[in-house]
């Protein structure tokens, strides 16, 4: 089968980085999504990787390291606006669906 | 607007009763899905369909009956209401591409007293 760890909650300070892990076992591998859901919304799609490496867009940044079955996603100058919960995903079936992992929730406090 | 769309947002019924939650994307997507969202967020996927034909069934009890008329809607019926049923169902869809992200409607939050 596959699962997706992630810590449950991770606390930090408004302009602090934080990093949200997750370590994942699967059967075939597709990539590592990453996705954040804020209360009462929709998850919305945030990073991709499909290789090792890190991929950066503005302030969230997202690893992968294929051989450790492990990535992260690196949040920078938090703001209070980042508090939410993150997942992440990866593609089984084939690749026909997305599995999540168990969730982190941000808490950014001033 | 682009988007995926789904109705109601709310929705609160007794046990026993039958519901239904509809699902509408213009996105021009071909894949679409029913998550169901329990209280401790645990995002679990319950259907996939691609272009009207079901692909994904994960074990989901058969009181859960989804519909997709065209590509563009996907809607889910639900018989005979149980309490454990309470949680928020998410629709999405996702083109055709390999790896594309998913797009989520906001969300039904279904409460069964």
């Amino acid at each position: 089968g596959q699962s997706l760890e992630q810590p449950s909650e991770v606390t930090a300070v408004e302009g602090a980085i934080v990093q949200i892990n997750c370590t994942y076992q699967t059967s075939g591998f597709y990539g590592l999504s990453w996705y954040q859901q804020h209360d009462g919304g929709a998850p919305t799609f945030l990073s991709y990787n499909a290789l090792d490496g890190l991929e950066e867009t503005g302030r969230f940044s997202s690893f992968l390291s294929r051989s450790d079955s492990y990535g992260y996603l690196l949040l920078q100058e938090l703001q209070m606006k980042d508090s939410a919960s993150y997942f992440c995903a990866v593609p089984t079936g084939g690749g026909n669906k997305l599995t999540f992992g168990t969730g982190t929730q941000l808490k950014v406090e001033l | 607007d682009t988007a995926v769309s789904q109705t109601p947002k709310y929705l609160v019924t007794q046990m026993g009763n039958d519901k239904s939650i509809k699902c509408e994307q213009n996105l021009g997507h071909d894949t679409m899905y029913w998550y169901k969202q329990d209280s401790k967020k645990f995002l679990k996927i319950m259907f996939s369909y691609n272009n009207k034909e079901l692909i994904i069934n994960e074990t989901v009890p058969n009181r859960f009956s989804p519909k997709s008329p065209d590509k563009a809607h996907l809607n889910l019926h639900i018989n005979s209401l149980e309490l454990g049923d309470s949680a928020v169902y998410f629709c999405a869809s996702r083109p055709r591409q390999a790896n594309s992200p998913l797009h989520f409607g906001n969300g039904t939050r279904l409460t069964v007293t």
